[in-house]
């Protein structure tokens, strides 16, 4: 159980456009759901917290117009990286917490992206 | 200071051998301590969750927390190349509170 899934895995565009990526949980409803921003060999780090039906909290330094993230339903969570830019490469990862615990957090796969 | 020092490594040890990866924090509201592990290019999977000091089995694996001493440890037990992965130690003030992660600790078993 507790499965995630996100889409695609994998992006490549050309900069100035804009690329949303998905995060469904696929067996548990979740109330909250969380973005991370990996760089190789680096950390996980938190970019905003998602709760279904409200706006993002975002971290401090991370654009909320430009890191758009939409919490539709239970399942689905939306980050849409708008006008990317080459800065703007790296390893997006979603995860979801079933119940009221933050702990308890299950990753999707990641989606890299590439701008060029 | 950071809240959570993880050794990035790598860590590179012979099939077999027993592992052991840390972390130390400052924090002394943390409470909940998890162990993840994360393959390359993958989303991060949760191996161990624990929530006091002592020990916690599973498998070939133990998390040990030293509150007192402010540090955790994950020990890998006949250790084989599937192991081999980035390992990140995460933490957390409760439930509500949102963890925080080490910088992962890359481990590399070879036969």
């Amino acid at each position: 159980g507790a499965v995630v899934s996100q889409h695609p895995s994998r992006v490549i565009c050309k900069s100035g456009t804009s690329v949303k990526i998905e995060c469904r949980s696929l067996d548990f409803q979740a109330t909250t759901m969380f973005w991370y921003r990996q760089f190789p060999k680096q950390s996980l780090m938190l970019m905003a917290t998602s709760n279904e039906g409200s706006k993002a909290t975002y971290e401090q330094g991370v654009e909320k117009d430009k890191f758009l993230i939409n919490h539709a339903s239970l399942t689905l969570s939306t980050l849409t990286v708008t006008s990317a830019h080459p800065e703007d490469s790296s390893f997006y990862i979603c995860s979801a917490s079933p119940g009221g615990s933050y702990n308890e957090q299950f990753f999707g796969p990641g989606t890299r992206l590439t701008v060029l | 200071q950071k809240e959570v020092e993880q050794d990035p490594g790598p860590l590179s040890v012979p099939e077999g051998a027993i592992v052991s990866l840390n972390c130390t924090y400052s924090n002394s509201a943390f409470q909940y301590f998890m162990w993840y592990r994360q393959y390359s290019r993958k989303g991060p999977e949760l191996l161990m969750y624990t929530y006091s000091s002592g020990n916690k089995e599973d498998g070939r694996f133990t998390a040990q927390v030293d509150k007192s001493s402010k540090y955790i440890s994950l020990f890998i037990r006949d250790s084989q190349p599937s192991d081999s992965a980035t390992y990140l130690c995460a933490m957390g003030a409760g439930g509500s509170y949102i963890p925080t992660f080490g910088r992962g600790t890359s481990l590399i078993v070879h036969p």
